[in-house]
């Protein structure tokens, strides 16, 4: 299953709760990525990051916070803002200089009720 | 920023024959075309990529195809078995970088017996 790992695989959160996702990759990667997957639909970008202590927004970063301070690890925050956080949180990662290959994690189903 | 179109949403073929995926891109900068292919509850896992400097590209019962100037890349797969069903979706780098991928909204597989 490769050296990406994300926990836990299923989350329950109460609205209004800051909820944060775990990724850590032992692949030696630079870049790490996180997605949002909802049923029925494609993988949308939520934040990405090419090195240690820098990252950048994706197509849906409102309501998400994340943070690189080690190149292994890379976590995902959903905040209260997030209108609609229900979904399944993938986390990927790249060797870049190599390839834009993308290795995904299993996964975590959020559910907020 | 990047456009992902990907038909049909679903597709349905008698075992042994063949299936073709399509899709079209925004980005002329996109340069790295994945097909990833997702089982139900599962992390999606790549199948087969292709490089914008290549136009096909083959691995035993998978091929992928693209078309720069008509900006659309197809995923052909041959000889279809009960364990090809599954949600396959396609996706481009947006900016041609490693900023993270766009992706379909992926298209369903279903293998008849």
């Amino acid at each position: 299953d490769g050296g990406i790992t994300q926990s836990p695989k299923y989350l329950f959160r109460k609205e209004g709760q800051n909820v944060t996702l775990s990724c850590e990759q032992n692949l030696n990667h630079d870049a790490m990525y996180w997605y949002r997957q909802d049923p029925g639909q494609g993988l949308r970008l939520i934040y990405y990051s090419q090195i240690v202590n820098d990252f950048q927004k994706g197509d849906i970063a409102e309501g998400y916070s994340v943070s690189r301070e080690k190149k292994e690890s890379f976590p995902l925050t959903v905040t209260s803002a997030q209108k609609n956080p229900t979904a399944f949180y993938l986390c990927a990662s790249s060797i870049v200089s190599v390839s834009y290959e993308q290795y995904f994690g299993p996964g975590t189903r959020l559910t907020v009720t | 920023g990047e456009n992902v179109e990907q038909h049909p949403s679903t597709l349905s073929v008698q075992e042994g024959d063949s299936a073709v995926i399509k899709c079209t891109y925004s980005d002329s900068a996109s340069n790295y075309f994945p097909w990833y292919k997702q089982e139900l509850g599962k992390r999606p896992q790549l199948i087969i990529d292709i490089r914008s400097n290549v136009g096909e590209k083959k691995d035993q019962r998978i091929a992928v195809t693209l078309n720069k100037t008509a900006k659309h890349f197809s995923l052909h797969i041959t000889e279809t078995q009960p364990e090809d069903s599954a949600v396959y979706f396609c996706a481009a780098n947006s900016g041609g970088g490693a900023d993270g991928l766009t992706f379909g909204k992926g298209t369903h597989l279903i293998i008849q017996p």
